[in-house]
């Protein structure tokens, strides 16, 4: 079992572009969950999608998107990127829901905005 | 809202000395709790976890205890080793209309170095 995988782990853009980062979740899992970790931060949730829509969202704004697709993969899509938006963007899927459901997570991909 | 806070860091210890690393949270509801690690250049894993009142988390010597008496879920551990050193996270599941969704809410994380 791959667990949860995602690409890029390193990317640079620069101030204003847009970028797309992928999560392919563990097998068997239909809940995708993205977070975003400042350094030096604990993770926070931007959304979660499942049977491809979006479940519950954090408190980002608009420019943060993101789609799953039938095979339960998703991106999350970030425009007019700002240099706060540097930081480790984490997926975590899952399956089912109820107290105690586990989250595993990717080992995120590390954003620099310059 | 929902909040976690941690005990600042970061913690040094030399190996086999006792851990303590504080927990304390705020919600609505009986969420559930969890401890996570992340390791150098890694993503976080499930260290242990708890989902309801008096229950005890326990995983690679790893122990925590959820106390909704004085909402704390501290994580404890005997005897640390070199390979725990790592960054450690408490967190907790909310609860919408009696239903986890699995959105975790998370401390802001406790960074332990264990020396030899």
């Amino acid at each position: 079992d791959a667990g949860v995988t995602q690409s890029p782990t390193h990317l640079i853009k620069t101030r204003g572009q847009q970028v797309t980062l992928r999560c392919s979740p563990k097998s068997g899992h239909d809940t995708v969950s993205w977070y975003q970790q400042a350094l030096g931060q604990g993770p926070q949730f931007i959304f979660q999608y499942y049977e491809e829509e979006e479940r519950q969202r954090g408190n980002f704004p608009d420019r943060f998107s993101g789609h799953q697709f039938p095979n339960y993969s998703s991106e999350l899509n970030v425009n007019a990127l700002l240099l706060g938006d540097s930081a480790l963007y984490l997926c975590a899927s899952s399956f089912g829901q109820g107290l105690g459901t586990e989250a595993f997570f990717g080992q995120g991909t590390r954003l620099t905005v310059v | 809202g929902n909040s976690v806070t941690q005990m600042e860091g970061p913690v040094t210890l030399s190996e086999e000395a006792f851990l303590t690393i504080n927990c304390t949270y705020t919600a609505t509801g009986y969420p559930s709790l969890f401890w996570y690690v992340q390791y150098p250049g890694e993503g976080l894993q499930l260290l242990l976890k708890a989902t309801k009142a008096d229950d005890k988390g326990s995983n690679k010597g790893f122990e925590a205890t959820y106390r909704k008496e004085t909402t704390s879920f501290h994580l404890e551990k005997g005897s640390v080793q070199v390979s725990d050193s790592a960054v450690y996270f408490c967190a907790l599941s909310e609860i919408s209309g009696g239903t986890s969704y699995g959105k975790l809410t998370f401390g802001q994380g406790t960074i332990l170095t264990v020396h030899p």
